[in-house]
């Protein structure tokens, strides 16, 4: 299985301050396909998740434009240019391209 | 709009059974492979199962293989996931997912394994 690993496990930011999650896996996440199916999600509290982020780098439908994407192969970074406070909660990467889908442990971002 | 509402949880003993369900509207349910991902009370996201459009490839963890059972009618716009053998580790929210991302998720139906 691939492992998901995610650091920090809590991100205490200040307000309209960059934060900064990121995701490891313990193999490449190239599919055969060409594609590299890493996914963001964001969960607030009480909630379900919520996508965020696809493939790498693509916003999902209706996300701020203050949440990007980067990375490739194993190494990946989720950024929120300057936090609010609606993105407080628990955010997951998630690796779609080998079953079974693996999830990173989280990290919580929270207002300092 | 695109809705997932899970349904079918609820307290069961540890060995029992139980069906969830989760209905599917606003979209062409049989054109996505679908998912169901379970998060244990104050725990992080855990894989369970995905099927896709026609059913003919399926997957599962192997905490859940032989035990659950996921299947879809793609006529009633309906994902089930037959659970069978419970534990104790099997208590959580259940969530239905759309998708390879998989972009929409349901609220989640809760699941309480206990004599």
């Amino acid at each position: 299985d691939i492992v998901m690993t995610q650091t920090p496990l809590s991100s205490p930011v200040t307000l309209g301050q960059p934060a900064s999650i990121s995701c490891r896996s313990s193999q490449s996440l190239v599919h055969n396909d060409g594609n590299t199916y890493l996914s963001w999600l964001q969960q607030r509290p009480g909630q379900p998740p919520r996508l965020l982020i696809y493939k790498i780098s693509n916003r999902f439908s209706g996300v701020p434009d203050r949440f990007s994407g980067s990375g490739a192969g194993t190494d990946f970074t989720l950024k929120i240019n300057r936090v609010e406070a609606e993105d407080v909660g628990v955010y997951y990467c998630m690796q779609v391209t080998q079953f079974p889908l693996t999830f990173g442990g989280g990290t919580k971002v929270e207002i300092k | 709009e695109v809705q997932l509402v899970e349904s079918g949880g609820g307290l069961v003993q540890p060995g029992g059974s139980l069906r969830l369900s989760c209905a599917a509207s606003g979209f062409t349910f049989s054109s996505y492979t679908m998912h169901w991902v379970r998060q244990a009370p104050g725990k992080g996201l855990e894989y369970v199962s995905t099927i896709n459009t026609n059913g003919g490839s399926i997957n599962y963890a192997n905490s859940v293989k032989g035990r659950f059972t996921i299947s879809r009618d793609n006529s009633k716009n309906m994902l089930y996931l037959q659970m069978g053998s419970l534990r104790a580790e099997d208590m959580a929210l259940y969530y239905c997912a759309r998708g390879r991302s998989p972009d929409y998720w349901g609220q989640g139906t809760l699941v309480t394994v206990s004599s």
